[in-house]
């Protein structure tokens, strides 16, 4: 079983809509979960984290986490075609693991 | 603009030749991980180091070895490179005891022929 687990989509919604990202992790021992995005060719750039259950908003963005669920996801409001990217879920458990990552592509 | 940065941003090497990557962390980061990040993969976990000890390793053999030095930098060698060594090698720079993520460097791209 994987640490990290991410649908790799590709995940479309038109500009304007909300996408949902969604992750599942393995281990309930993890301590804190991180959003990266990443565009095609670039390095990873961190959005949130959280370690609480619950919400937790950004701007357009909201993170969610149910530790009892082992699940945490990331809604993005307002789409826009620049969040065109592939979206990396993180759980700290003393080192980093990460998803394979989701694709999602903001439709003009 | 990122703190941590890297170098070379690509290069090519022959298979069985050995290379050096290296990472400047940002200032006041003790902790240093580095990546493999193959084509479509997410990043994966090579090694940690704090204060200049490893202290996590991923499922990587030891013909992959690091070193961190006490000006923040750190490197990142392979030996007998094989040709599913290439990919893209991030290092990450962190403040333990914060919780925030690592910050990225912008990688070196490494092709093996």
């Amino acid at each position: 079983q994987k640490e990290v687990e991410q649908n790799s989509g590709p995940l479309s919604v038109p500009e304007g809509a909300i996408a949902s990202l969604n992750c599942t992790y393995s281990d309930r021992g993890s301590q804190s979960f991180f959003w990266y995005r990443q565009y095609s060719g670039k390095s990873p750039e961190l959005i949130m984290f959280i370690y609480s259950n619950g919400d937790k908003e950004d701007g357009r963005f909201t993170a969610q986490l149910n530790k009892a669920s082992q699940y945490v996801s990331l809604l993005i409001r307002d789409s826009q075609p620049s969040d065109s990217a592939t979206y990396l879920c993180a759980v700290n458990r003393g080192q980093f693991y990460f998803g394979t990552g989701t694709s999602l592509t903001v439709i003009p | 603009e990122t703190g941590v940065t890297q170098s070379p941003t690509h290069l090519i090497k022959t298979r069985g030749q050995q290379v050096t990557l290296r990472c400047s962390s940002q200032s006041g980061h003790n902790t240093v991980s580095w990546y493999q990040q193959a084509l479509g993969q997410g990043p994966q976990f090579i090694f940690q180091y704090y204060r200049e000890e490893e202290n996590g390793r991923g499922n990587f053999p030891p013909r992959f070895s690091g070193l961190q030095f006490p000006n923040y930098s750190s490197e990142l060698n392979v030996n007998a490179l094989e040709l599913d060594d290439s990919a893209l090698y991030l290092c990450a720079s962190r403040l333990v005891g914060a919780n925030y993520g690592y910050t990225f460097g912008s990688g070196t791209r490494l092709t093996v022929v």
